[in-house]
């Protein structure tokens, strides 16, 4: 166990909808990653969050959005959803700029 | 920018037996860390080995080792007496080692199959 917690494991939904993915860090991490997996293809970067400060944005499309909260949690926004947002979504979290992620269960989308 | 090479998609290997992953990466930093990590079917992403660039000699993790060339830019995974559950995709990731914008750069993967 990572002690990274996200939810839902599984998320089903419609074109057009909206999701929102949720993530607890390891206790005491400030840093929150996003990264979106498709099939069979390789981790990408989505966005980083460090103290409720966004620190990094990657490949994120504009249909997305992020935050991390107060209480360190963060959520991960979808909107307008295509078929090619049919992804696992992972969240990690890391104490500091030295130590390595450590990665949440993933949230599967699929998107019909 | 940071970019982060897989060149074998695939690579299997006999029960008890040894195979090495390779990893090439680019980067201007002079200062970073390299990770290995293990995907099982499960789809978790399991932390295997890490290197800090700066330290010239090869991490270790039990079965597990690296071949570190910072010169070369090469980051290559030992795997001795392989075991079925190291059946998984591997990924290669590298870190820049400073405060602020640190999110890992992935390779694209390999797909080890061990052979009973």
């Amino acid at each position: 166990d990572s002690g990274v917690t996200q939810t839902p494991k599984h998320l089903i939904t419609a074109t057009g909808q909206r999701v929102t993915l949720r993530c607890s860090p390891r206790s005491g991490d400030l840093s929150v990653y996003w990264y979106q997996q498709s099939l069979d293809q390789g981790l990408q970067f989505l966005i980083q969050y460090y103290n409720g400060e966004e620190r990094a944005k990657g490949n994120i499309l504009e249909r997305f959005s992020a935050q991390q909260f107060p209480d360190l949690h963060s959520e991960l926004n979808l909107s307008s959803l295509e078929l090619g947002d049919s992804a696992l979504y992972f969240c990690a979290s890391s104490v500091s700029e030295g130590s390595p992620l450590h990665f949440g269960n993933g949230t599967r989308l699929t998107v019909t | 920018a940071q970019t982060v090479t897989q060149s074998q998609p695939e690579m299997s290997v006999q029960e008890a037996e040894t195979v090495t992953l390779s990893c090439t990466y680019d980067t201007s930093e002079s200062d970073y860390y390299l990770f290995w990590y293990k995907q099982p079917p499960s789809r978790q992403m399991i932390l295997v080995i890490r290197q800090e660039a700066y330290k010239q000699q090869n991490a270790t993790e039990n079965r597990f080792s690296v071949n570190f060339q910072k010169a070369a830019k090469s980051f290559s995974l030992k795997i001795s007496d392989s075991q079925l559950g190291d059946a998984a995709m591997y990924f290669c990731a590298y870190r820049r080692r400073k405060a602020g914008a640190n999110n890992l750069f992935f390779g694209t993967g390999t797909r080890l199959t061990v052979i009973p």
